[in-house]
This record gives C-alpha cells, structure tokens and sequence, in this order.
C-alpha cells in the first residue's frame, strides 16, 4: 500500500517553462514533506521541503506547495532547465516516527532544450 | 567532506553466496539509513540506526538480511544467502536529528545476482 504516490512516471518540458511535478498522499500523520532530485548512477539529493504548519515554501528557482486538505503537494520549477532533468521524488514523514522517510515512486522529469 | 561513502560501486554475485555492502556515513550525522531501490517498489527503507543503534528493522524483508553498525564510521549490510530477486541499487544515506536538511545520500551500491 503506497503511502506517498506519484501517479505520472514521466513529464516533459519545454526549456525556459515551468515544470510542475505532483505528490499526493495517503497517511493524515504525515508532517513534513521534501523531494529529492536524483541524477542516473548517483544518490538521490536533498532539494527542498515544507513543514505542514505551511503551505508554500520557496528556494530560488523550486517552489513547494502543501494542501493538506486535499493530502496533495506539488513541486514547481520556473525557469526549467536541461539540468533539471532527473527523477524528482516527494517523500514524507510522521509525526510518529519522525526519522523515518517514506518516498514516492519519482517522477522522470526531461526538460528540452 | 567526501559525502557517504559506499562499497563497492557494483557487485555481480552468484546465488547463494554473501553479500556485504558497506557504508561511511558523513562525520557527525548520528543517523544511517539503508534503502534498496528497485523498479517495482520504488525506494525501500530498509533499516536505520541512531547513535550506532538500530532502531527500526520493519523494512528488512527477511531473515537473510542482516545490518550493523560498529562504530559511527562504518555500517555494514549483508546478504546471506543472496537470491535473484535480491538485485537492486542499494544506498546508504546518513543525516543530523534535525530533518530541515534531509538526508544525504551515497552513491549506492548495484547489486546483481545471477
């Protein structure tokens, strides 16, 4: 039973456009939410996360957005780029078990140049 | 700091033999993390210590498995004995108590097992 989903595999964008990458989520305990970028043949890194106290936290070109009411958050990119291409994942944590990181299946972003 | 350091890149094994994976967590993280990443499942928690002690084992999926930590510099997992259906990207992430920055994570290890 996946807790954290990522119902598009894949998404292509033009460069220079905004890319909007989604997370949806099943666990009402969940309160903090990240996504990881990860490069082919490297470890996933650390890109950006929000607490469920808020509902959009910003970090140069990579917005976050939370609704809790609707167990949803998304990632935008604006301006997107060649380098961004990677498999995005949003990942969350409870509350009950706050060291404990559940991720998503990823989402393959290809930004076009 | 190197990051998380992981051994060996690649590890192609015959069924039935161990397999030990290791770890370098980041000098001062107290926690360690071991995922295994395959197509069908996505990123499995596997196990994760805090201050060298393991704390949740739920995601080791059985008795063949098998994980440590020593010391706050090296953490091993094994494989024994290791089956087909064991091949997957391995990783090993390591971080503070305070979640703000979220884990690091190694490059991980790809094990195939034939």
């Amino acid at each position: 039973d996946q807790q954290v989903k990522q119902n598009s595999p894949s998404l292509s964008v033009q460069e220079g456009r905004i890319s909007i990458l989604n997370c949806d989520y099943t666990n009402s305990m969940f309160d903090y939410f990240l996504w990881y970028k990860k490069y082919p043949a490297e470890g996933p890194t650390f890109l950006i996360s929000i607490s469920s106290i808020k509902d959009k936290n910003e970090d140069g070109r990579f917005t976050v957005f939370l609704n809790k009411s609707a167990k949803h958050l998304s990632l935008h990119i604006v301006p997107s780029q060649p380098g961004d291409s990677a498999v995005y994942f949003c990942a969350a944590t409870p509350k009950t078990s706050y060291d404990k990181v559940i991720f998503g299946p990823g989402t393959s972003l290809s930004v076009i140049p | 700091d190197a990051g998380v350091i992981q051994s060996p890149r690649h590890e192609v094994t015959e069924m039935g033999q161990e397999v030990t994976l290791r770890c370098k967590p980041i000098s001062g993280h107290d926690y360690l993390f071991w995922y295994r990443q395959t197509m069908m499942r996505g990123l499995e928690l596997l196990i994760y210590f805090n201050n060298n002690v393991p704390i949740d084992d739920s995601g080791m999926p059985e008795d063949r498995f098998s994980a440590k930590m020593p010391n706050a510099s090296f953490s091993t997992l094994k494989i024994q004995p290791s089956e087909p259906r064991d091949s997957a990207v391995y990783f090993c992430a390591s971080s503070l108590r305070d979640r703000t920055y979220g884990y690091t994570f190694g490059s991980g290890t790809r094990l195939t097992v034939v």
